[in-house]
């Protein structure tokens, strides 16, 4: 079962403007982390936020982290068409029966479409 | 340069075979992941490792195995116990257990034939 659930699952806009990605998610978590990944290739890291901090920033990226909600949202500002790709948020839970193994689990992703 | 390298970037199956996807790293990490990304879909985990000699099933570990003889090296085998192979396969590695940022490999992109 997917721990993320990201809305929406396509996001159109136009060069310039802001995109909004969330994500929820259903078990405690230890952080959250934000992944790009341009069509057929790897993933590639973009953020992380730990479960005790509330917003964090990287360039035009913003994340906010509220806890009491399960629920992430990744902000891009100024957007340009070099952003267009699918977004993941992935969850980092411990894994079960009581090991210290960490687990991370992805979202089914946005995709994200900035026309010129 | 450090990083995840898997191989094939393509590969064929035929029904009934097994096939093995290799992913490498050099970045002396000590968690790796096996992922299967179908089309217009997320990535759900098959199977992740944590140390060498021991793996822990993920969400989908149905027809799927993996080894960790080495830290560097984290093997998947498709077998034919798995009826629906065809997807892409995403290697990733984690420095620690713990908090950590993955690395993926470019990926494998498996089609039965």
């Amino acid at each position: 079962s997917q721990q993320g659930e990201e809305d929406p699952q396509a996001l159109s806009i136009q060069e310039g403007e802001n995109a909004t990605m969330n994500c929820s998610y259903k078990t405690s978590i230890n952080n959250l982390q934000w992944y790009r990944q341009n069509s057929g290739r790897g993933l590639v890291h973009l953020i992380l936020i730990r479960s005790n901090e509330r917003e964090k920033h990287s360039g035009r990226l913003r994340v906010t982290l509220d806890t009491s909600k399960k629920s992430s949202s990744l902000l891009i500002t100024a957007s340009r068409a070099a952003d267009t790709a699918s977004y993941f948020c992935a969850t980092h839970t411990w894994g079960a029966g009581g090991t210290s193994y960490g687990k991370l689990t992805f979202g089914q992703g946005t995709i994200l479409t900035v026309h010129p | 340069d450090g990083g995840i390298t898997q191989s094939p970037k393509y590969l064929f199956r035929k029904e009934g075979q097994n096939v093995t996807l290799s992913c490498e790293q050099n970045l002396n990490h000590d968690a790796m992941y096996w992922y299967r990304q179908d089309p217009g879909q997320g990535l759900r985990l098959i199977y992740y490792s944590q140390i060498v000699n021991d793996f822990q099933k993920g969400d989908i570990a149905e027809g799927y195995s993996v080894s960790r003889e080495k830290k560097e090296s984290f093997p998947l085998t498709v077998t034919s116990a798995q009826k629906n192979p065809t997807a892409f396969y995403l290697c990733a590695s984690t420095k620690d257990r713990g908090v950590s940022v993955a690395f993926f490999g470019q990926g494998t992109r498996l089609t039965v034939v």
